[in-house]
């Protein structure tokens, strides 16, 4: 199996701060790489698919970028509502796999 | 609006079964691949299993070791994971997702439901 691994695991930033969530994978998946969003108590939510694009209603402050096996996501300007856990995952083969989540707390 | 409601979760005996039912609306249920992910209390998010619009094709995480199985009712608009042989370390939120067309990301989700197991 795929693993995927981010780092940190754990950060706090403040609000208004660029922040960057790095994500590996130990061998490659082209670009099929997604990011979610988990607040607590709550399902994910897709923010971001095949490595770069925005999922629909996604506000433009959040970019990723990366291909092969080097992932990063941005949140250019942290808002309030941002604070959550993300998490990477690939699909580019079975079994899909998720990376550890980094959680962004409030500084 | 894509809605996606789980139900079947509880609390369990290590070695029994449960069957996890998760009812769909909102979109054209046949034509959507659909998986199933889990999250253990406190941890991270894990997937599954997966299968296609018409449920022909099934994939699993290698942790189900043949103890679970994916379907779906096409005619009700329902998707179900059968839990079987249930341990200790399968106690999650389970939550069912819609797979997005173009791959295998999750762009629906539902709010999930607890199996606990414990005696």
């Amino acid at each position: 199996a795929i693993r995927m691994t981010q780092s940190p695991s754990s950060f706090s930033a403040s609000t208004g701060d660029r922040v960057t969530i790095t994500c590996r994978a130990n061998q490659g998946v082209n670009n099929y790489l997604a990011w979610y969003q988990q607040k607590p108590e709550k399902a994910p939510k897709l923010m971001i698919y095949a490595a770069s694009t925005l999922q629909n209603g996604v506000p433009s402050r959040f970019s990723g970028s990366g291909s092969g096996t080097d992932f990063t996501l941005t949140i250019d300007g942290l808002q309030s509502e941002d604070f959550a856990t993300y998490y990477c995952q690939q699909y580019y083969t079975y079994p899909l796999t998720f990376g550890g989540g980094t959680k962004v707390e409030i500084k | 609006e894509v809605q996606l409601l789980e139900s079947g979760g509880g609390l369990v005996q290590p070695g029994g079964s449960l069957r996890l039912s998760c009812a769909a609306s909102g979109f054209t249920f046949s034509n959507y691949a659909m998986t199933w992910v889990r999250q253990a209390p406190g941890k991270g998010l894990e997937w599954v299993s997966s299968l296609n619009g018409g449920g022909g094709s099934t994939y699993y995480a290698d942790f189900v070791k043949g103890r679970f199985t994916i379907s779906r009712d096409n005619s009700k608009n329902t998707l179900y994971l059968q839990i079987n042989i249930l341990r200790a370390e399968d106690t999650a939120v389970y939550y069912c997702a819609k797979i997005r067309h173009g791959g295998d990301c999750a762009d629906d989700w539902g709010q999930g439901t607890l199996v606990t197991v414990s005696s």
